[in-house]
Parts: C-alpha cells; sequence; structure tokens
C-alpha cells in the first residue's frame, strides 16, 4: 500500500539553527499538508499545499516556518531558527484530488527536539 | 469553525470487554468525521470515516462509529478489544468542499487494555 515518508524520524539540535524535515507524499496526491503534536497534545494543523502554494496556515506557521515542493516528490518544512517550544513530533500527510471526503494519510513523523 | 471534543482523556479495559470512545463535534456545515489511531511510536492510521449515507460506519480491526447528527456526536464502538488495541484514538472532523480543507482533531483518547 502507498505510504507517505518521512525523514528524518528524529533530530535533535540545537535552540537558533535551521531545520528542515522532508516528505515523500503519495505519487498521485495533490494536496499536501504538515502537522504538528506536542508531547502530549493534541494534532495541531500547521498549513496545507496545492498547486505549488499554500492553500491555508495556522496562527502556528509564522514566518519562522516556510514549506516547499522543490521537485515532483519531496515536500519539506523549514523552521528557521528553531525555539524551544518547537520541540514536536511533526507529521506530513497527503491526500488525492476529488473533495474533502478524501482520506489524508500520514507518514510516520519527525521528532524534533530543541535543547 | 470546527472542534472536537473528546470526552475522555484515558479509558482503562478488561481485555475482550467492549469499549467506547467518545467523541462530540462542532461545525456550522456539512462535516466528514474521521477516527485515526496512533500506536506507540508510530504516525496516525485511519481507523474510519463517515462522509455521507449510513450513519453506522464500519472500520478496520474491528471498530466501528455511529454518526447521530442530532447529539453531534460520533463515538467509536469495538465489542471485544484486545491487548494489541492499546493506543492512542483520535477523533477528527472536516468540512467543507474544497480539497484541501484540513482535519480539527480532538485530545485524544488513550485507551489502555489490560489482561
Amino acid at each position: 500500500e502507498p505510504e507517505v515518508t518521512q525523514t528524518p524520524s528524529h533530530q535533535v539540535t540545537q535552540m537558533g539553527q535551521e531545520v528542515i524535515l522532508r516528505c515523500v507524499p503519495i505519487s498521485n496526491h495533490l494536496y499536501f499538508y504538515w502537522y504538528r503534536q506536542i508531547l502530549g497534545q493534541k494534532v495541531e494543523f500547521l498549513v496545507s499545499f496545492y498547486n505549488n502554494e499554500i492553500s491555508e496556515k495556522s496562527e502556528i506557521f509564522d514566518d519562522q516556518f516556510s514549506v516547499e515542493r522543490p521537485d515532483g516528490s519531496n515536500f519539506t518544512l523549514k523552521i528557521r531558527s528553531t525555539k524551544l517550544e518547537d520541540s514536536a513530533m511533526y507529521f506530513c500527510a497527503s491526500s488525492a484530488p476529488g473533495g474533502s471526503g478524501n482520506t489524508i494519510y500520514f507518514g510516520e513523523g519527525s521528532w524534533l527536539t530543541v535543547v | 469553525a470546527q472542534s472536537v471534543t473528546q470526552l475522555d482523556s484515558q479509558v482503562p479495559v478488561f481485555e475482550e470487554a467492549p469499549v467506547e470512545l467518545r467523541c462530540n463535534y462542532s461545525s456550522s456545515v456539512s462535516v466528514y468525521l474521521f477516527w485515526y489511531v496512533q500506536y506507540p511510536n508510530q504516525g496516525l492510521q485511519l481507523l474510519l470515516k463517515y462522509l455521507s449515507g449510513s450513519t453506522l460506519v464500519k472500520g478496520i480491526n474491528g471498530f466501528e462509529a455511529e454518526f447521530n447528527k442530532s447529539q453531534t456526536s460520533f463515538h467509536l464502538r469495538k465489542p471485544s478489544v484486545h491487548i494489541s488495541d492499546t493506543a492512542e484514538y483520535f477523533c477528527a472532523v472536516r468540512a467543507g468542499i474544497q480539497g484541501a480543507q484540513k482535519l480539527v482533531f480532538g485530545q485524544g483518547t488513550r485507551l489502555t487494555i489490560n489482561p
């Protein structure tokens, strides 16, 4: 079964450093997302991306965050200058065209620890 | 705006007992409802979804959920649980007709199965 893959699975970084989290969405999907889950809390929406531009972003997704689809397969989340509170599990997700009823498929997550 | 409330943060159950995980949602438009499961150290996996039609939805691993519009609920049930069902369960709502509509998650319910 096709799946969303994410790298790295775990990254430790120093406060103030830039981090890039990478994702390979399912190949025929056109909608891409990043979600975040701080330890012990609920999964929160960060951003959705379609047709090479951001469709929607949450209040969390400030100027420190950016997303990019640099080629036909990868989808990246960049955090420009990490803060302690950015420590969380980051999930990439994708869905097929055809409406909101289509399932959003999640990757295994990238666990980011900022020290 | 959409929101989801999962009324129980933790549910301990004995093996082979029935279980119900409660979920209430709030939305001003037509909704699509989802239950995701997160096994320890893994990503989010879709259990089942309600889009339209029959209000009783069957999913994977013997789970089912019932959509109740008048009570704005989408409770998840399983008649007999197994140790392997130990996981975090998230209810989510998705609204709108555009394909990039985000999921809004509840706080999650940690299901613990005791032998």
